[in-house]
């Protein structure tokens, strides 16, 4: 248990639905990520948010909207996602972002 | 673009032999170093790290060795046990924000 939990573990979504991820920190952190992992490919960052801003998008489709109402959580807003987007997002917090990060579980994406 | 080269992509080890993982990376910026093991179902989980003032680490087991002038860094597991198994991660980056990971070194520990 890291401190840091996703939901849903598992997901599976049409083309045509829209869902979110929910990831939430009990560690009082400030900084908060989503990565996406793909099979075969690095770990890839989409979002940060440092103190509820957000201050890197890495050039993610905008069908990925994430929202951060406070510190304590993170969400990920899908929708029209393709299949190719069937992967493991990653939630992470960090006390800032120059220090050690902690990861949730995952939500285990498939698009159909 | 910044990448970071991770090698071998697997590697199996007789349990209590020693396992060495190799990264390098392209940004010479890079001053932030950190290593995460990822167990079958769970998040990556951070193992050690190394910043760029130094050269060596170590805790316990495990340790990680950075040549910065050669641009890579080493993770090395002396010991290893059958819970060692895992895939490992390295990373490089100027802070948490900003890393860029390797693509990743099963480690299978035999018993």
């Amino acid at each position: 248990e890291t401190g840091v939990t996703q939901t849903p573990r598992h997901l599976v979504m049409g083309m045509t639905n829209k869902k979110s991820l929910k990831c939430e920190q009990h560690l009082g952190h400030n900084a908060m990520y989503w990565y996406k992992q793909s099979a075969k490919k690095p770990l890839e960052l989409m979002f940060v948010y440092n103190f509820k801003e957000q201050t890197e998008n890495n050039s993610v489709p905008s069908r990925f909207s994430p929202e951060c109402p406070n510190s304590s959580h993170l969400f990920l807003h899908l929708h029209t996602l393709q299949p190719e987007d069937s992967a493991l997002y990653l939630c992470a917090s960090s006390q800032d972002r120059n220090t050690e990060a902690f990861f949730g579980q995952g939500t285990r994406l498939t698009v159909v | 673009g910044e990448n970071v080269e991770q090698h071998p992509s697997t590697l199996s080890v007789q349990e209590g032999d020693s396992a060495v993982i190799k990264c390098t990376y392209s940004d010479s910026a890079s001053n932030y170093f950190p290593w995460y093991k990822q167990e079958l179902g769970k998040g990556p989980q951070l193992i050690i790290d190394i910043r760029s003032n130094v050269g060596e680490k170590k805790d316990q087991r495990i340790a990680v060795t950075l040549n910065k002038t050669a641009k890579h860094f080493s993770l090395h597991i002396t010991e290893t046990q059958p819970e060692d198994s895992a895939v490992y991660f390295c990373a490089a980056g100027r802070s948490q924000g900003n890393l860029i990971f390797g693509k990743g070194t099963k480690l299978s520990v035999k018993p």
